[in-house]
């Protein structure tokens, strides 16, 4: 019963290297979401996707691309990584409309020196 | 412009005692609001929710309240266990948005509450 998985778990990158976050889950959910963690800020919608081969952006994009090629899983891309982007990383899933409560991954802990 | 707040950083309770965490928001769009409970290194985790057609939801030792007038909710646990320490995230979604939500959460900037035995 694994629910939302995330690979790596933790990762250092040095400035200007590029890394692919893997978000998997088996509960056949439509709607999948990456969001960051910082402190003080709560957790922020980066992008997220409503359905295989979508994907939308959510509140802090830039830096970031996304892609949805199979249903169970949700790719989050840093294509030259930046401090600003150090964070904790969540992706989540949930059911399609009348969505209420999402399930999260174990997060991803990044640090960009 | 921080939609979803949290104001109290942290909150430290005594076993046995009730925990009151509280959150604002200021979208008016909003109309169903949940919360979270987050471990160290590990996901937040969904424990309870409420629907703006509704004031107030129990499940076990928590309720959440809805004060929709003041734009306020808070979470009560009664009573509290060292087990419940742990932060706390606030979120509230726009379900009634046309559809168009797609289930998106804005969160608050969580509350760690530590219970003491």
């Amino acid at each position: 019963n694994a629910g939302v998985t995330q690979t790596p778990k933790f990762r250092v990158l040095k400035t200007g290297q590029s890394m692919t976050l893997l978000c998997a889950q088996d509960m056949n959910h439509e709607y999948m979401y990456w969001y960051r963690q910082d402190p003080g800020m709560g957790l922020r919608l980066i992008h997220y996707s409503v359905g295989e081969g979508t994907t939308a952006k959510g509140e802090v994009p830039d830096g970031y691309n996304v892609s949805r090629l199979k249903k169970q899983n949700f790719l989050l891309g840093l294509e030259s990584a930046a401090p600003s982007q150090t964070s904790v990383y969540f992706c989540a899933s949930s059911y399609s409309v009348g969505a209420t409560e999402a399930f999260f991954g174990q997060g991803t802990r990044l640090t960009v020196v | 412009d921080q939609q979803v707040k949290q104001n109290s950083p942290s909150l430290s309770v005594q076993e046995g005692r009730i925990s009151i965490l509280n959150c604002d928001y200021t979208n008016s769009m909003f109309d169903y609001f949940l919360w979270y409970k987050k471990y160290p290194a590990e996901g937040p985790t969904f424990l309870i929710s409420i629907s703006s057609i509704k004031d107030k939801n129990e499940d076990g030792r928590f309720t959440v309240f809805l004060n929709k007038s003041a734009k306020h909710l808070s979470l009560h646990i009664v009573p509290s266990q060292p087990g419940d320490s742990a932060v706390y995230f606030c979120a509230a979604s726009a379900r009634s948005a046309g559809g168009t939500s797609y289930g998106k959460l804005t969160f608050g900037q969580g509350t760690i509450l530590t219970v003491h035995p």
